[in-house]
């Protein structure tokens, strides 16, 4: 099994520009998690999905961003417009029926906005 | 106000040494905790999971314990590897209608040879 995948693995932008991180879940998985890590505050669930509809978006810190989860394969992460206090370490992850709390984090997207 | 704290911040040991992370939680109410690895520049890694009603898991060479009277758990590593330099990460679900996780931030732990 490939595990969770996300890209890119890292992303450096200007300030004001639109960016877009995907994420692949591991098959069979019905669950998907959005997580943003920085130094100061660890890390916090931005929201999550169940059989690809969004149960519970609280975490998302403010209107510039925004998630979908069209299928059961594929999930985006969009910031717009991106600022700079958006840098950060974005996770995604997945979890098989049944049993949320069993999380497999893929390798993270390191956000740069200049 | 649901939190989670973890201590010591940072912490260096010699390989082949023992030692014990902490972690005091503030949340109600409480659903399970967890230990996470999370090596540099990698996802998280579940360790353990525990519920109310256990005292006690063990994975390999580490073993979380909970006490849910106190609101303490602590991770006890044995006979350190150098792989086992890495964050750890303490994490409380709350009961309620969707998933709610209080995150600590985390113990850096750095293994010498």
């Amino acid at each position: 099994d490939a595990g969770v995948i996300q890209s890119p693995r890292h992303e450096v932008t200007e300030m004001g520009q639109e960016v877009t991180l995907r994420c692949k879940p591991i098959s069979g998985h019905n669950s998907l998690f959005w997580y943003r890590q920085t130094m100061m505050r660890g890390l916090e669930l931005l929201i999550y999905f169940n059989n690809n509809v969004p149960i519970d978006d609280s975490g998302m810190p403010e209107d510039r961003f925004s998630a979908k989860m069209p299928n059961a394969s594929f999930s985006t992460l969009k910031i717009q417009p991106s600022e700079p206090r958006d840098s950060a370490v974005y996770f995604c992850a997945s979890s098989p029926p049944g049993q949320p709390y069993e999380q497999y984090f893929g390798p993270g997207t390191r956000l740069t906005v200049t | 106000k649901n939190q989670v704290e973890q201590s010591p911040q940072s912490l260096i040991i010699l390989e082949g040494k023992n030692c014990t992370l902490q972690c005091n939680y503030t949340v109600s109410p409480f659903s399970n905790l967890r230990w996470y690895k999370q090596d540099t520049g990698r996802g998280p890694v579940s360790l353990t999971i525990m519920t109310f009603s256990e005292n006690t898991k063990s994975n390999g060479r580490y073993t979380a314990t909970l006490d849910a009277d106190t609101k303490q758990s602590s991770l006890h590593i044995t006979a350190s590897q150098l792989s086992d330099s890495a964050s750890y990460i303490c994490v409380v679900s709350v009961i309620s209608g969707t998933y709610k996780y209080i995150f600590g931030t985390g113990t850096r732990l750095k293994v010498l040879a």
